[in-house]
């Protein structure tokens, strides 16, 4: 039981480069979310999944794309990336009632 | 619109001293709180929540948070830190019918040998 793993650790872009960030969750559950953690900022929602097949934007979506590809999988997409993205990238999964359970990250850089 | 402040940015402690960790809320209806810690380099790991009962909520690794719905307020606590509780702790809300969590800022926690 792996939890909610995330890929790339570690990414490196030119600005308007493309990248696409994968998540995926062992736990069936259905709700699934996309945060940015930038320092003194806390976490914000940049796009989230009530369920397969349905997508909403949270509260900084402009500059990514996301796709609920099944019940497992959640990726998020940077068609042209500025430096403004640098971040650390968080995929959640819920359990029930809020509950949310994180992957280890991904350190984006954007140059 | 639903919030979290957490007004410290870091919270200095010794070692076996109490540890309370601040956090205050503001969402419609009744409140859903979490607190999740994050250690260097990793995700954020959930420690506890509150939904409906009792006011003293116990977690993960000792910890245990007081809900007070007058103060609007859900503070971190425990009663003997621990060198390894340094980390970054975060304090979220949700409530009503909104399926989006809302998180403070994060606190620092550094505990002092």
């Amino acid at each position: 039981n792996a939890g909610v793993t995330q890929t790339p650790k570690f990414q490196v872009l030119k600005t308007g480069q493309s990248m696409t960030l994968q998540c995926a969750q062992d736990m069936n559950h259905n709700s699934m979310y996309w945060y940015r953690q930038d320092p003194g900022m806390g976490l914000r929602l940049i796009y989230y999944s009530a369920s397969e097949g349905t997508t909403d934007k949270g509260e900084v979506p402009n500059g990514y794309n996301v796709s609920r590809l099944n019940k497992r999988e959640f990726s998020l997409r940077l068609e042209s990336a500025a430096p403004s993205q640098t971040s650390v990238y968080f995929c959640a999964s819920e359990l029930s009632s809020y509950e949310q359970y994180f992957g280890p990250g991904t350190r984006l850089t954007v140059t | 619109a639903q919030s979290v402040a957490q007004p410290e940015d870091q919270v200095n402690v010794a070692e076996g001293n109490p540890l309370t960790v601040k956090c205050t809320y503001s969402v419609s209806g009744n409140p859903y709180l979490f607190w999740y810690v994050q250690y260097p380099n990793r995700g954020l790991q959930f420690l506890l929540k509150y939904i409906t009962g009792d006011n003293l909520v116990k977690g993960s690794y000792g910890f245990e948070a007081e809900f007070n719905k007058s103060q609007t307020s859900f503070h971190l606590k425990k009663p003997s830190a621990l060198v390894s509780d340094s980390a970054l702790y975060f304090c979220a809300a949700a409530g009503g019918g909104n399926n989006r969590l809302a998180f403070g800022k994060g606190n620092q926690v550094v505990v002092i040998p």
